[in-house]
């Protein structure tokens, strides 16, 4: 069973610019969450896709926006990138919506300069 | 407002010391309270999922028990590799299998 993979492990990024990362959700998953996590705090919620539509958002502006495809990987765009956006970016599969388990990737680490 | 606290921050402890680690919630509706455990740079690895009141799950060194507003997180005699950063979420009645989670406890043991 291939667990929640992510992509890329890191990377930096000036402010201003617009960033993609990318997740695959664990076997039998179909639904993914990201969770953006700064540095000594606990993860935030930013988004769930289920069925490729948004499933429920956290208190994150537009400029963060989402996909998932049909084979349930998701994409986190993060557009005109702020100084705030540096941190780790998690993604969590569920086989659910409503599952209460949530299996979560390495994270991607993203620093704005 | 839903939220999670954690309590300490942070925790040294000396190996085989046992002590207890601390997440408290508003209580609006629980769905579920789960605990991960997360070392740096990692993503979060499961480790328990609590219901209801009065509920105990273990795992080797680890015990987590449930009450109507707060959590346990014990371990017992650890070891140097149980440093990490213990992480509690919950999930609430009116918010799907959204994580909200506390702060997280920094712990620390020394050989």
């Amino acid at each position: 069973e291939t667990g929640v993979t992510q992509s890329p492990t890191h990377l930096i990024k000036t402010r201003g610019q617009q960033v993609t990362l990318r997740c695959s959700s664990q076997s039998g998953h179909n639904t993914v969450s990201w969770y953006q996590q700064a540095l000594g705090q606990g993860p935030q919620f930013i988004f769930q896709y289920y069925r490729e539509e948004e499933n429920g958002r956290g208190n994150f502006p537009p400029r963060f926006s989402g996909l998932q495809f049909p084979n349930y990987s998701s994409e986190l765009n993060v557009n005109a990138l702020e100084l705030d956006d540096s941190a780790l970016y998690l993604c969590a599969s569920s086989p659910t919506p409503s599952s209460y388990e949530q299996y979560f990737g390495p994270g991607t680490r993203l620093t704005v300069t | 407002e839903d939220q999670v606290t954690q309590s300490p921050e942070a925790l040294r402890l000396q190996e085989g010391e046992s002590s207890s680690l601390n997440c408290s919630y508003t209580v609006s509706g629980l769905r579920g309270l789960f605990w991960y455990r997360q070392d740096p740079g990692k993503g979060p690895e499961f480790l328990f999922t609590l219901y209801s009141a009065g509920e105990e799950k273990e795992k080797e060194r680890l015990k987590a028990t449930l009450t109507k507003k707060e959590s346990f997180l014990h371990i017992t005699a650890p070891k140097p590799e149980d440093s990490a950063t213990y992480l509690c979420a919950v999930q609430f009645n009116n918010a799907g299998n959204m994580l909200t989670f506390g702060g997280g406890t920094r712990l620390m043991v020394k050989p």
